[in-house]
């Protein structure tokens, strides 16, 4: 039970590089969402989707994109990366079945260092 | 502005100790609040959900409060373990059916110590 995998784990990049994060869930889930974890803040959201082909803005999107062609897949992609985007990124997915109950299931992160 | 405060931001206490951490919201209107464990290099894992009506739930040896009033909640761990060394992040959800209406506190870093 692979659930959810997000690659890589440590990436290291220039400023100005585009980089890709991947996620990928087995479950079939349909929301997915982005988060970033800084130190002295809580998790932010980046974006998320509802279903494939289905995107919105999360808190701070500037600077992302994301894409959604199927269910399990959800990239993010850093069109030119700044060092204030260095942080840890956290990769979600739930099923919401009532939103009061949804349970959020995390990846385990990518760190990513701009330089 | 939605805000999740967690205190203390850092505790160290020796296993089988038992511990307690807070959690006070400015969330608006509430529609339920989460506890997450946080293990160093990993995603959040969810411990525990409540909502509006339910002023504790338990989960093995931790046990989560709620005051919906003084919107305050706390997370207590009894006869801890070394296990327990993480980081353990308040979460409360909005009521709102468009976005994603979730405020992440900050977490409070727990270390259990032999």
């Amino acid at each position: 039970d692979a659930g959810i995998t997000q690659s890589p784990r440590y990436k290291i990049t220039e400023t100005g590089r585009q980089v890709t994060l991947m996620c990928h869930q087995t479950w079939s889930h349909s929301y997915m969402f982005w988060y970033r974890q800084d130190l002295g803040h809580g998790l932010r959201l980046i974006y998320y989707s509802a279903a494939a082909d289905i995107t919105d803005k999360g808190e701070v999107p500037d600077g992302y994109v994301v894409s959604r062609s199927k269910t399990e897949n959800f990239p993010l992609t850093l069109e030119s990366a700044t060092r204030s985007q260095t942080s840890v990124y956290f990769c979600a997915s739930s099923e919401v079945r009532h939103a009061t109950n949804e349970k959020l299931f995390f990846g385990s992160g990518t760190q990513l260092s701009v330089l | 502005k939605n805000q999740v405060e967690q205190s203390p931001q850092s505790l160290i206490i020796l296993e089988g100790k038992n511990c307690t951490l807070q959690c006070n919201y400015t969330v608006s209107p509430f529609s339920n609040l989460r506890w997450y464990k946080q293990d160093t290099g990993r995603g959040p894992v969810s411990l525990t959900i409540m909502t509006f009506s339910e002023n504790t739930k338990s989960n093995g040896r931790y046990t989560a409060t709620l005051d919906a009033d003084t919107k305050q909640s706390s997370l207590h761990i009894t006869a801890s373990q070394l296990s327990d060394s993480a980081s353990y992040i308040c979460v409360v959800r909005a009521m709102d059916t468009g976005r994603r209406a979730l405020t992440f506190g900050s977490g409070t870093r727990l270390q259990v110590q032999p």
